[in-house]
């Protein structure tokens, strides 16, 4: 089982869309959650962390269930400017007080006018 | 002004050349990383660095040596080139190694070998 899976992908839909990633990590012990977003041939920015409580930043709400080792990504009205790969991302130890991060593949998203 | 930059942007050379890329934050930031995107858009890490020591090595070949003469900067030479290095190479940067630290990226380093 890979460290973090994303759903495949990719989603196309129309603006004003709204539109929900899935996200499950293996390692139990893992620390922190994110999203980030990447755009093609750019670099990952973060888009939000993710905290158990969930949390919210403008259309964009993010969920993590610990118990069932699960991430989500919920983007309502979805705009043009959302098109983008949406990476889930893991932060665990890795040996002693050192963290490492674990991306799943990512999911592509393409909003269409 | 940019937070992690990376040079070259683009390099393409031959089997069996040695290439470094170089990388600088100018964010204060105590940890710098560098990661391999690989033609499958999976997005690894590769090194790690605090303070310029080396803290996170994920069994790299030994081809690949990071440097890090200071804190904001850290160097990634690779000698004996290969097909399989081809893949975009991305330095992040980050205040420290708190679990909530965010990383901040580079705009990466297309590698291709030839």
């Amino acid at each position: 089982r890979k460290e973090v899976e994303q759903d495949p992908g990719p989603f196309n839909v129309p603006e004003g869309a709204t539109v929900a990633f899935n996200c499950t990590y293996s390692n139990s012990a893992s620390q922190s959650f994110f999203w980030y977003r990447q755009d093609c041939r750019k670099e990952p920015k973060l888009l939000m962390s993710v905290y158990s409580s969930g949390n919210e930043d403008g259309r964009f709400t993010a969920q993590l269930n610990r118990a069932s080792q699960y991430i989500s990504l919920l983007i309502r009205d979805s705009k043009l400017s959302d098109s983008a790969t949406y990476l889930c991302v893991v932060k665990s130890r890795s040996g002693g007080s050192n963290y490492k991060l674990t991306f799943g593949k990512g999911t592509l998203l393409t909003v269409n006018p | 002004d940019t937070a992690v930059s990376q040079t070259p942007k683009y390099l393409v050379t031959q089997m069996g050349n040695d290439k470094s890329i170089k990388c600088e934050q100018n964010l204060g930031h105590d940890t710098m990383y560098w990661y391999k995107q690989d033609s499958k858009k999976f997005l690894k890490i590769m090194f790690s660095y605090n303070n310029k020591e080396l803290i996170i090595n994920e069994t790299v070949p030994n081809r690949f040596s990071p440097k890090s003469p200071d804190k904001a900067h850290l160097n990634l030479h690779i000698n004996s080139l290969e097909l399989g290095d081809s893949a975009v190479y991305f330095c992040a940067s980050s205040h420290g190694q708190d679990k909530r630290d965010t990383q901040y990226f580079g705009p990466g380093t297309r590698l291709t070998v030839l």
